[in-house]
Parts: structure tokens; sequence; C-alpha cells
């Protein structure tokens, strides 16, 4: 398995354009979300979905939008990339959301926005 | 979800056991102790996570007072691979939404 996988490791993106932060899992897992670690900072929650079709907001969600086509993607879009989305992106998933159960993360996407 | 409070760092000589002390004296009942730990800029790994009891697995031992107030993660042989931000997390088993990161420890093995 390759575990969950995060397309681009890097990107600088102009204040104004927009990208997707891709994000797959080859595990099955229902539950996938996306943080954001800033310099020094714990992660915090931007978008989650508890299975395909279903999404919903997280702890810092605006300027991003989310979208669960399938079990194993789960891209995030900005919409109009400003400079205090700088940061560093992380995907996530786990097999349920029900019961005790760990998370497995993605190696990063690296985002600067100038 | 319960807080958390943890060292900002701690230092550990190669070999010797790492203890990582963690404070959640507001968890509720039905919430675990989760810990996960993140190596340079690589994304968090889980580590260990227990409810009651103490729990162990190749990893870590995790140990929780009696009044589940607080807990401490203990590397047995720490190596140099193992520094890293440690995190301890309290949130309920059934919502991974709550996974609340706060700074955690930093922790340096030292040879």
């Amino acid at each position: 398995n390759a575990g969950v996988t995060q397309t681009p490791k890097f990107q600088v993106l102009k204040t104004g354009q927009s990208m997707t932060l891709q994000c797959a899992q080859d595990m099955n897992h229902e539950y996938m979300s996306w943080y954001r670690q800033d310099p020094g900072m714990g992660l915090r929650l931007i978008h989650y979905s508890v299975g395909a079709g279903i999404t919903d907001q997280g702890e810092v969600p605006n300027g991003y939008n989310v979208s669960r086509s399938t079990t194993e993607d789960f891209p995030l879009r900005l919409l109009s990339a400003a400079p205090s989305q700088t940061s560093v992106y992380f995907c996530a998933s786990s097999y349920s959301t029900a019961g005790p159960n760990e998370q497995f993360f993605g190696p990063g996407t690296r985002l600067t926005v100038l | 979800d319960a807080k958390t409070t943890q060292p900002p760092s701690m230092d550990c000589a190669e070999g010797r056991a790492a203890n990582l002390p963690c404070n959640h004296s507001t968890i509720s009942g039905n919430e675990y102790v989760y810990w996960y730990r993140q190596i340079h800029s690589q994304g968090p790994q889980y580590i260990i996570h227990g409810l009651k009891n103490n729990e162990t697995n190749e990893m870590a031992s995790l140990i929780i007072t009696e009044d589940r107030k607080s807990s401490t993660l203990i590397l047995p042989h720490a190596t140099l691979r193992d520094t890293a931000v440690y995190y301890c997390i309290v949130r309920r088993a059934y919502n991974n939404n709550d996974m609340r990161f706060g700074a955690g420890t930093r922790l340096t093995v030292k040879p």
C-alpha cells in the first residue's frame, strides 16, 4: 500500500490564483481530512469527509473547497489564493469515524502564496 | 474537548528512556488519550492511544493515571531518530474531527 499520497510536494502561487491540492489513499478508508500547519503551531482542521459524497467544514474552512466523489480521493481547492494561506497542508485518512482509530497522514504540500 | 498541557521541550540521552508527560485534567469519561509525533516536517505519525488502562505497543508505552487527569508516553530506549515533536491529544472515540493538535513537546535525543 502507498498509504496517503499528496501532490504536489511544493507549490508557489500568486495572490488570486487558484489551484487544487491532491490527496489519495489506497486503504479503503471512510474518513479523510485536510489540515494546515503554520510555522511553530499544531495542525488545524480545514475540511473533512466521512464518506464519498459527504463533506463538512472543520475549524478553518474559509477560502477552501472540497469534494469527495470517490472513496480514494479528496482534493482541496483554493479558490483565490491569499498570502494568509501560505502553510503546509496535510491530508489524513482513517478507517472509520466510529470507535478509536488512528489517522494516517500524508507527507504534506508546502504552499507559498506571494 | 479536554485541553492538554505539555512541556514545550525535553532532552533525552540516546539509549535512555524518554518520559513525556501530558496533563489533561478536564478529560471526560468517553475521551481517549492519543499520542502522535511529527519528525521534522513530515506528516504526523500515530504512536499509541488509551482510555483507562496502560497500553504498550512496539513503539512506546502509555501510562494513564488512575484519575485519568494525566498520562506519560514512554519511549523505552530512545534513539536519535526519535527526535521529533510529540503531541498529546484527547478526543472522543467516535469523532475524528476532535483531533486538536497543540504545540506539543519537542523531544531532542542527544548522543
